[in-house]
């Protein structure tokens, strides 16, 4: 059974606190995604990685940044935590080759829900 | 224009009742089609694959029309545990997936 989990299910921090998400997965999954979803907004791709040390900007990278050091961990950093972060932070992870359609799954963790005061 | 765009309901049906969803996209290359499916104060899990041909699993029916850029989810014979938002996810290619913003349905007894 594929397991994301994630390191606070809640997490309230004031403006400017540096914040650190942790996401860990134990599939040996090569991709990991950090998505924020808002109301309306649906799910939005913050960043993802493909291997160890690399990773990609998604939609809305601005105000975020990312390590992976180890395959399993993937963590979301706030440099400098803003009323306009507040949101559900959701990790997912999945295999690198998609192959036939159908085989494609985004395993996603419980979430996080900061708020930022 | 959204890059996907659902229909945020709610739809409010009672069981037994047969709803469907539509969501359009917008980039006429994309390459694969899911439907997820999110309980609330939960994380979306696979619901199922849309094939270009239809696929079909139990009560549920998902159909592609590439012509109209549009993907549908079909469910029969509602039950109370259908009860969730169900999202439209779009991958135009490589990495990228972008999930639309999800449907309500509610269930009633």
């Amino acid at each position: 059974d594929v397991k994301v989990t994630q390191s606070s299910r809640y997490l309230v921090k004031r403006t400017g606190e540096k914040v650190f998400l942790e996401c860990v997965q134990d599939m040996d999954h090569e991709n990991m995604f950090w998505y924020r979803q808002d109301p309306g907004l649906g799910l939005r791709l913050i960043y993802f990685s493909y291997d160890v040390k690399m990773k990609e900007k998604g939609d809305i990278p601005e105000g975020y940044s990312v390590s992976r050091e180890k395959k399993e961990r993937f963590s979301l950093i706030l440099e400098s935590a803003s009323t306009n972060q507040t949101s559900m932070y959701l990790c997912a992870s999945s295999l690198l080759h998609l192959g036939l359609a159908g085989v494609h799954e985004q395993y996603f963790g419980p979430g996080t829900r900061l708020t930022v005061t | 224009r959204k890059e996907v765009e659902q229909d945020p309901g709610p739809f409010n049906v009672p069981e037994g009742a047969t709803v469907a969803f539509n969501c359009t996209y917008s980039n006429s290359a994309s390459q694969s089609f899911f439907w997820y499916r999110q309980d609330c104060r939960k994380e979306p899990k696979l619901l199922m694959s849309v094939y270009s041909s239809g696929n079909e699993d139990g009560r549920f029916t998902a159909q592609l029309n590439r012509a109209s850029q549009y993907i549908s989810l079909l469910i029969r014979d509602s039950k109370l545990s259908d009860s969730a938002t169900y999202l439209c996810v779009v991958k135009p290619g490589g990495f990228k997936t972008i999930f639309g913003a999800g449907t309500r349905l509610f269930v009633k007894a």
